[in-house]
């Protein structure tokens, strides 16, 4: 059983330029979440999707980043005209849906280090 | 705003002793997941814990929640060169999103023989 899978693992894109990074859950996972890791830091939450839904965006930055998590194929995390602030590892995390007091593992992606220089 | 803290955020030991690090968090969290990270790569989840009084083991490793005073502790018994990583803490928001949860910024265990 496949576990969450994120491609590309690194990204280096310019200044400007924009990144697309891709997850695909777990098999029977549908239920998916964008963390951001800055260096030395832990993950910060950005997103949580089901599919055709954003149910939680409250740590997306406002501008540059959208995410989506269509009927069909994978997630994905857009930043448009990138900076270098943005370099971070991204990660994604899927869990099925029982509830939060089931104690739902939420189980994470090798993430994607991007890089814009 | 829950916020969460680990200490320490370093930790230098002995192959064979035993150590405690302490998570709190500053207010009501419904979860407390402990994950263990090694340098880059995923997160691997550890311990799910929900309820006041939890306590959960694993090999070298237990988890325990008091959720009155909003702590959590990991407790490394005799521990070995293996358990060198960087060990995490998570509260879920609590009346939040299933996936939104608060992370403590990590202690970075080193194990030497």
């Amino acid at each position: 059983n496949a576990g969450v899978m994120q491609n590309p693992r690194h990204l280096v894109r310019r200044r400007g330029q924009e990144a697309r990074l891709r997850c695909s859950p777990m098999k029977g996972h549908s239920h998916v979440y964008w963390y951001r890791q800055l260096p030395e830091e832990g993950l910060k939450f950005m997103v949580y999707l089901q599919k055709e839904n954003i149910i939680d965006e409250s740590g997306m930055p406002k501008e540059r980043f959208s995410a989506e998590f269509p009927k069909e194929g994978p997630s994905i995390l857009r930043i448009q005209q990138v900076v270098r602030g943005d370099s971070a590892a991204y990660f994604c995390a899927s869990s099925p849906w029982e509830g939060k007091s089931s104690g739902n593992t939420i189980y994470f992606g090798e993430g994607s280090w991007l890089t814009v220089v | 705003e829950l916020k969460v803290e680990q200490n320490p955020l370093f930790l230098s030991m002995q192959e064979g002793k035993n150590y405690t690090i302490y998570c709190n968090y500053s207010t009501t969290s419904d979860r407390l997941y402990w994950y263990r990270q090694d340098p880059g790569k995923s997160l691997e989840s550890l311990f799910v814990l929900l309820s006041n009084g939890a306590v959960k083991q694993e090999g070298r490793l237990m988890a325990s929640l008091d959720t009155k005073a909003r702590l959590s502790t990991l407790h490394i018994t005799a521990a070995v060169h293996d358990l060198s990583a960087t060990y995490f803490c998570a509260g879920g928001v609590y009346g939040g999103s299933q996936g939104n949860l608060i992370f403590g910024k990590g202690t970075k265990l080193s194990v030497k023989p």
